[in-house]
């Protein structure tokens, strides 16, 4: 089983719409959550954090998060052609407080059509 | 301008040739990492160091070194023990502990 776990899509969405991207991950003690944009060819740019269980919005975008069932999304409201990117979940796991480390999932490409 | 620099954006390297990547940041961060992206791939940690004269191996470490003897520069060097070198490289840096990592724009590595 994967550390972190993401289905590779593509996932079609018309413009407008909601696009919803999973994540779930292995590690139960895993404290911090991350979602990364990366457009082709591009580094990884960061989306959001969340840290605790719940919701957190910042303008298009809201990640969710719930411990208990191990998962992680994100929602991308109103969707735009330039949202089109692969979108990167990571995870610090267990024991990475001090050295920061992330486990990355394969990431869910998002194709938003016009 | 703040930020972290990797060069060069493309760099080719024949059998046998050992490379060096390099990765600048000027951020004040006390972590840097590399990692390595092969296509269609998420990213898998090679090294990272939280300080100055001080790193440890991520999950694929092999055929690759490292040193940090200033804050601000991280190189990457790729060995000839490495046979599968082609992939995309990715240097990040952060404050530390488990806060929010950084991208360089990264090196994009070729076998002639």
């Amino acid at each position: 089983q994967k550390e972190v776990e993401q289905n590779s899509g593509p996932l079609s969405v018309p413009e407008g719409a909601i696009a919803s991207l999973n994540c779930t991950y292995s590690d139960r003690g895993s404290q911090s959550f991350f979602w990364y944009r990366q457009y082709s060819g591009k580094s990884p740019e960061l989306i959001m954090s969340i840290y605790s269980n719940g919701d957190k919005e910042d303008g298009r975008f809201t990640a969710q998060l719930n411990k208990a069932s191990q998962y992680v999304s994100l929602l991308i409201r109103d969707s735009q052609p330039s949202d089109s990117a692969t979108y990167l979940c990571a995870v610090n796991p267990p024991g990475s407080s001090n050295t920061g480390k992330l486990i990355f999932g394969q990431g869910t490409t998002l194709q938003v059509k016009p | 301008d703040g930020g972290i620099t990797q060069s060069p954006k493309y760099l080719f390297r024949k059998e046998g040739q050992n490379v060096t990547l390099s990765c600048e940041q000027n951020l004040n961060h006390d972590a840097m990492y590399w990692y390595r992206q092969d296509p269609g791939q998420g990213l898998r940690l090679i090294y990272y160091s939280q300080i100055v004269n001080d790193f440890q191996k991520g999950d694929i470490a092999e055929g690759y070194s490292v040193s940090r003897e200033k804050k601000e520069s991280f190189p990457l060097t790729v060995t000839s023990a490495q046979k599968n070198p082609t992939a995309f490289y990715l240097c990040a840096s952060s404050p530390g502990g488990q806060e929010t990592q950084y991208f360089g724009p990264g090196t994009r590595l070729l076998v002639l």
